[in-house]
Parts: C-alpha cells; structure tokens; sequence
C-alpha cells in the first residue's frame, strides 16, 4: 500500500528566507506525486504535481520540486518566502492506471514571521 | 470553469442525529471524490465514483456511513448516527479522467458533532 510521511509538523521560517518542506513517499510502481497547500477553512489547492519526465518541478506561487527515486522523495522549495504562504502544506502520491485514490501525509504547517 | 460546489460550509449536530452533505462537480467530471479530514491530519479517501457507479469504497465506515450520485452528476454523503470522531471537514473533489491528475477540491463541509 502506498504511504506518505512528513516529518515536519510545524517549520517557522523568516520571510525572504528560503523554504524546503519534506516528503517521503513509499509505492510499488512509478508514482504520480503532489503538493497541495490549504489556507485555513479553505479546500485543497494544487501546488505542482509530477507524472513522468523533468524530475525538477515548477509550480504556481514561485514554488517547486524535485523528484528524487533514489530517495523515494519530492520535498518542496521555495526560494523566498512571503508571508502570505503561511498555511498547512500535503504531499499526496496517486495511483498509476486506473485508480487515482489520493494518499496525503499528515502536513506541515507553515509560519511566516515577519 | 465554476469549482466544486460544497454545501452546507459549517454543520454542528448532536451524536447519533443524522447529517448530510451536498456535492456539485465541475460539468464534464465523470470522477467524484470524498474525503474525510480530521484535524491534524490529512485527507483520508471515503469513496470514490465513475459517474454514478462506485469504484472504491473500501475506506467508508458503511454501518454509518452512505453516499450516492445518482444522475453521475451531483453527490450527497451522509452520516447515521453521528459519533463524536466523525467530527472533521468533509472534501468533495472531481476530476475528468481515472487518472490521478486533474483533481479539484471543494472548500469542504466542517462538522461537528457534540
């Protein structure tokens, strides 16, 4: 079965400073891998997302990710954070084929001090 | 392109009363999606829908819980009785294709059951 760890619960980073998020995925097969970031009380907005090809990942907000198999890791990087990224942030890996169930980590809440 | 519809935003009931959410995907979205998101944690899939037939319901709690999309359009998740631990936001989210790409997620339903 497929997994997802985050090891960062909580990463407070100054802003203008740079920004790294792990994630680790475990699953069988090539894996479709994302990030999503949610605001609070908002839903779940695609980041970037990586199916095959350029391991190296731009996203939207500036973000990106590199896709290492070695590794069985896509952490996420920003190179200067703005404190408007504050929020919660989920690395999800897919199912290949036909399925396309979703499993996240647990997150990493993000603060921004000024 | 109008998002995934979500209704109500905020529900608070007593355990053992009876719940209901309500989901419009996006036109066109043969794929429908609900996951359930306890605090701290991230979105966990319930049960997933091809048009109006079910693909994966392995991880919904089915003494309690139901959902239906029956025109392959909108979607209504419901909860009878309601426990305490079902307190969580409930995402909806669609996609075109089978494939893991392409997901877009509601603002979610938070409830909260007392």
């Amino acid at each position: 079965a497929q997994s997802v760890t985050q090891p960062d619960i909580h990463i407070t980073v100054s802003e203008g400073a740079s920004l790294e998020l792990r994630c680790n995925y475990s699953y069988g097969a090539t894996p479709y891998l994302f990030w999503y970031v949610q605001s609070p009380g908002q839903g779940l907005q695609l980041l970037l997302k990586y199916f095959s090809g350029d391991t190296l990942v731009q996203g939207i907000k500036g973000f990106e990710a590199e896709f290492k198999r070695s590794q069985s890791s896509f952490n996420l990087r920003k190179p200067s954070v703005h404190w408007s990224d504050a929020a919660e942030y989920f690395c999800a890996v897919g199912t290949t084929g036909g399925g396309n169930k979703l499993t996240f980590g647990t997150g990493t809440q993000l603060k921004v001090e000024l | 392109e109008a998002g995934v519809a979500q209704s109500p935003r905020y529900k608070i009931i007593e355990k053992r009363q009876s719940v209901a959410f309500w989901c419009n995907p996006i036109s066109g979205h043969a794929t429908l999606y609900w996951y359930q998101q306890i605090l701290g944690q991230g979105p966990k899939l319930l049960i997933q829908f091809q048009n109006n037939g079910v693909v994966d319901d392995s991880q919904l709690p089915k003494d309690r819980f139901s959902a239906e999309r029956l025109k392959g359009v909108d979607s209504t998740l419901k909860i009878q009785p309601a426990k305490l631990e079902d307190s969580a936001v409930y995402l909806c989210a669609s996609s075109f294709g089978q494939g893991a790409e392409g997901y877009t997620f509601g603002s979610g339903t938070r409830l909260t059951v007392v």
